[in-house]
């Protein structure tokens, strides 16, 4: 299973397009990207998941580039409540997504 | 609420006492996971159920642990003997046949004094 390479913690201020890269150096063909959201004292929030190029939900944005090595969660003008750990996870979807590493996540804080 | 449920969502409990925790998936998820989350880490993956067959237990899942799925519906863990080290959150996840994406519980948190 891949693992992944993301920043321990980043700080934003309201308003604010933040960008939180992930490096995923050994991704399978058969891999997909996926990221969750954790607040503190709940379980991991599903976000967005892709394949290749971008993904745009109602929450945000996943860019993935051709060499597919690395990915970009992008929370459009965030707000306080967007605090929270985020996790890449990098996997082949079916049996063995669960069984995916979450690593340390990476720690956003949104300033007023 | 149609999410995944775990219950209790804490206990406290004494070194060397048991505990269980229960985890009712989502309707008709074939697939149960259980995950163990320490102060600082992210989830860490302790066994994975299809319907009813443990099918994976990961190295932390010590002989004191133990997890069922009767019926491949609820699932429970069972730590016994408890020891200082195990206080975490316990989470519980369920996923579709389909394989799209894992849903999680709001967890169950341990305390071992």
């Amino acid at each position: 299973l891949a693992k992944t390479t993301q920043p321990i913690s980043m700080d934003s201020y309201e308003g604010q397009e933040v960008n939180i890269t992930c490096s995923h150096n050994n991704i399978a063909t058969n891999d997909y990207i996926t990221w969750y959201q954790q607040f503190p004292s709940q379980g991991p929030r599903f976000i967005i998941q892709g394949y290749k190029t971008k993904v745009t939900n109602e929450v945000a944005s996943l860019f993935i580039p051709a060499d597919r090595k690395s990915s970009t969660l992008s929370l459009p003008r965030v707000s306080l409540s967007d605090t929270a750990v985020y996790y890449c996870l990098v996997g082949d979807r079916g049996s063995t997504l669960g069984r995916l590493y979450f690593g340390r996540g990476t720690q956003l804080t949104v300033w007023p | 609420d149609t999410g995944v449920s775990q219950d209790p969502r804490h206990k406290i409990t004494k070194r060397g006492q048991n505990v269980t925790f229960r985890c009712d998936p989502i309707s008709e998820h074939n697939r149960l996971y259980w995950y163990r989350q320490t102060l600082g880490q992210g989830p860490e993956f302790l066994t994975y159920f299809q319907n009813e067959a443990q099918l994976e237990k990961s190295r932390l899942l010590s002989d004191r642990f133990s997890a069922e799925r009767p019926k491949g519906s609820f699932s429970t863990l069972e730590i016994q003997r408890t020891e200082q080290g195990d206080s975490a959150m316990y989470l519980c996840a369920s996923e579709p046949s389909s394989g799209n994406t894992i849903y999680f519980g709001e967890g169950s948190w341990l305390t071992v004094v």
